[in-house]
């Protein structure tokens, strides 16, 4: 089965500095995406940034950028010059296949903390 | 940009009745809708997904006959909490796939619906 691990309960950066979220994950399939989704206090759920697996470029969204090692099932995301309104939770989630419709499979998530 | 409603956005009812929560595509359509469930500082748990038209398929674990999922039109995906409980207290959210989803394209979240059951 698909696993995502996000090891890093909680972050913190100042800021304007850059801070990177870890995210491991497992699987079989050759054919898949993955995703950073970030949840502010408001709770509402944001798409950041997107990869997909037969990509070997890393998907970069403005300050927003991600280091995807395929090899070692890793996919971190990067936040430079952070900014108060960066802090939330963030999400590290993969699904299977190109489809739309499939389900996402997410970690247990990363609360960031932005220090003015 | 793709909305997805959910209605109500806070709710508090008592032991034993009944609650529906609404999911709406605004302005696509959604074959395929995604009902979860998180607790406060903790990942999303996936419930169900809904098919438009076909029964929900459930995830392990979860109580189908408790948590009952209808999505009757290609825009809306109503979840039913049945005899609701305090543990059942939690906050829902709901996704949709637009039908006519690029590769790539990933699920439209609502804004959650926070319940409490007293």
């Amino acid at each position: 089965a698909q696993t995502v691990t996000q090891s890093q309960p909680e972050m913190s950066v100042q800021e304007a500095e850059t801070v990177t979220l870890s995210c491991t994950y497992d699987t079989s399939e050759s054919d898949y995406y993955l995703f950073w989704y970030k949840q502010p206090p408001s709770r509402q759920m944001i798409l950041v940034i997107r990869q997909e697996a037969y990509k070997q470029q890393n998907a970069t969204e403005n300050r927003f950028s991600v280091n995807f090692q395929k090899a070692a099932k890793s996919f971190s995301l990067k936040i430079s010059d952070s900014q108060l309104g960066d802090a939330a939770m963030y999400f590290c989630a993969y699904r299977a296949g190109s489809s739309n419709t499939g389900k996402l499979i997410f970690g247990q998530g990363t609360t960031l903390q932005v220090k003015p | 940009g793709a909305v997805v409603s959910q209605h109500p956005s806070w709710v508090i009812c008592k032991s034993g009745t009944s609650v529906k929560i609404e999911c709406r595509s605004l302005d696509f359509q959604a074959t395929t809708m995604f009902w979860y469930r998180q607790f406060p500082k903790q990942s999303l748990m996936l419930m169900a997904t809904s098919n438009e038209g076909s029964k929900a398929t459930y995830e392990q674990g979860v109580e189908k006959d408790k948590f009952l999922i209808n999505h009757a039109s290609l825009t809306l995906s109503t979840l039913t909490v049945t005899s609701a409980h305090p543990e059942d207290s939690s906050f829902y959210i709901c996704s949709a796939s637009p039908t006519s989803g690029v590769r790539g394209e990933t699920q439209y979240f609502g804004p959650g619906t926070r319940l409490l059951v007293l």
